[in-house]
C-alpha cells in the first residue's frame, strides 16, 4: 500500500459547481498537510498548510483534515476555469514530504 | 527575493554525459528539498538538506546522483553518465523548518536524447 492515495482523474465539472478532492494515507505520524495545484509544465503552488484535524478556509478553498479516518479533502467553491490544474496532497513529519500522484481537474466553461 | 529559483529551466544533454542543476532557495530558509517528476506522477522524493547537512537520500538516488549544499545556502544537484530513464522534471523546494511549508521552484526539465 501506498503511503498517500490520491485519485488521478480526470475529474471534469461545471464552472460554479464545488469541487471535492480526496486523498487518504497510511501512516499515523503525518502531522502537516499541504495541498498544492501545478500548471502543465510548471513547479507545485504551495494553495493550503494544516496541521491539525478539521477545517481551514482560505477564499474559495477549504481544506478538511480527518485524522482518525486519515483522510484529507480540498474543496474549491465556485470553480473557474483557470481553477484547471493538477492538484498535489502533500504530507509529512518532521522529515521528507510525501505526495499523492495528483488529480487532474478540468472546469468546463 | 521571490521565491526559489532553478536554473537551468530546460536541459538537453546527450546520454552518458553529465548535467548539473542549481537552486537558489528562499532567503533564511533552513531546509532544502529536491524532487524528481515524471509526466502524471506525483513529485517523488531525491533527497533533503538542513542547512549544510545532507539528511536523507532515496533509494532512488542512485550513485551516479549527487547533491550538495555548500555553507547552507544554494544547493546543486549533479547527474553522471546520464541515461534516457533520467529524463523528467527536477524540482526544489525550501522551508524554514521541519514541519512548516514547502516552496517550490520552477523546475528543471531535462531531457536525454
Amino acid at each position: 500500500q501506498k503511503e498517500v492515495e490520491q485519485d488521478p482523474g480526470p475529474l471534469s465539472v461545471p464552472e460554479g459547481a464545488i469541487v471535492s478532492l480526496n486523498c487518504t494515507y497510511s501512516n499515523s505520524a503525518f502531522q502537516y498537510f499541504m495541498w498544492y495545484r501545478q500548471y502543465s509544465r510548471k513547479g507545485p503552488e504551495l494553495l493550503m498548510y494544516t496541521y491539525s484535524s478539521g477545517n481551514k478556509e482560505d477564499g474559495r478553498f477549504t481544506a478538511q483534515v480527518d485524522k482518525s479516518s486519515k483522510y484529507i479533502s480540498l474543496f474549491i467553491r465556485d470553480s473557474q476555469p483557470s481553477d484547471s490544474a493538477t492538484y498535489l496532497c502533500a504530507m509529512n513529519r518532521d522529515d521528507k514530504i510525501i505526495f499523492g500522484k495528483g488529480t487532474r481537474l478540468h472546469i468546463l466553461p | 527575493d521571490t521565491g526559489v529559483s532553478q536554473n537551468p529551466r530546460h536541459k538537453i544533454t546527450k546520454r552518458g554525459q553529465n548535467v548539473t542543476f542549481r537552486c537558489d532557495p528562499i532567503s533564511e530558509h533552513n531546509r532544502l528539498y529536491w524532487y524528481r517528476q515524471t509526466l502524471g506522477q506525483g513529485p517523488e522524493f531525491l533527497t533533503y538538506f538542513q542547512n549544510e547537512a545532507q539528511l536523507e537520500k532515496s533509494r532512488l538516488l542512485s550513485d551516479r546522483f549527487s547533491a550538495e549544499r555548500p555553507k547552507g545556502s544554494f544547493s546543486t544537484l549533479e547527474i553522471q553518465r546520464t541515461e534516457q530513464g533520467d529524463s523528467a522534471m527536477y524540482l526544489c523546494a525550501s522551508s524554514k523548518g521541519p514541519g512548516t511549508e514547502a516552496f517550490f521552484g520552477q523546475g528543471t526539465r531535462l531531457t536525454v536524447v
